[in-house]
């Protein structure tokens, strides 16, 4: 079966615009995740949905980043106004549902985006 | 509050040897441990977990780990490294608890395998 995708794959940017990016889940799982990975870092916690909202957004770095999950499949991030320190690895995630028992968590190859 | 610390950026040993890759976690609730695989471009991949079962958990690929309560430690090995184990390599924890599913991984381990 298909794993987690994400488009784009490579996305550039120009500090201020607006950028959008996609995460398509594995069919059943009702858990996603979104993940930062800087240079030379891990990756970090961003959002997690349940279904279609948003269970834990406490690692959202600030308010122009948004994240939607309308039918509790596709996902996507919404970054405005870009910065240059927005430029990361955006990686997706999905689950069974956590809840009551840790169930794996399934990644994507990412997206790379870099702002100018 | 949890975190990882991986030990040494980029680990290099010969084809054949030994690899031992060094992860410490802090956390204040009884921890689930992780170690994840990153191959050039593609995304990360579970090597093994430990979710308070056996404290040595065997994983995929020939490594395995031991969970050492007294050394927060967590610490990943294989006897005998082959080329296609060139990778880089995170080491992960969350809490048991509510929150199980929210990982901190460390900043990373580059492990490079000589022929």
């Amino acid at each position: 079966g298909a794993g987690v995708s994400q488009t784009p794959s490579n996305k550039v940017t120009e500090k201020g615009k607006y950028v959008e990016l996609r995460c398509d889940p594995i069919s059943g799982h009702t858990a996603l995740y979104w993940y930062r990975q800087s240079l030379g870092q891990g990756p970090e916690f961003l959002i997690y949905f349940q279904g279609t909202g948003a269970a834990d957004d406490s690692g959202l770095p600030n308010d122009r980043f948004f994240a939607v999950r309308p039918e509790g499949s596709v996902s996507t991030l919404k970054i405005q106004r870009t910065e240059r320190g927005d430029s990361a690895v955006y990686l997706c995630a999905s689950s069974l549902d956590p809840r009551g028992s840790y169930n794996e968590q399934f990644f994507g190859p990412g997206t790379r985006l870099t702002v100018l | 509050a949890q975190s990882v610390t991986q030990l040494g950026s980029h680990v290099s040993v010969s084809e054949g040897a030994l690899v031992l890759l060094r992860c410490n976690y802090s956390s204040s609730v009884p921890p689930y441990l992780f170690w994840y695989v990153q191959y050039p471009n593609q995304g990360l991949q579970l090597l093994l977990k430990y979710t308070s079962a056996a404290t040595l958990v065997k994983g995929i690929n020939g490594f395995e780990a031991e969970f050492k309560k007294s050394e927060t430690s967590f610490h990943l090995t294989k006897p005998s490294a082959h080329m296609s184990d060139a990778a880089e390599y995170f080491c992960a924890v969350s809490h048991s608890g509510g929150s199980n599913y929210k990982l901190t991984f460390g900043k990373g381990t580059l492990l490079t395998v000589n022929p």
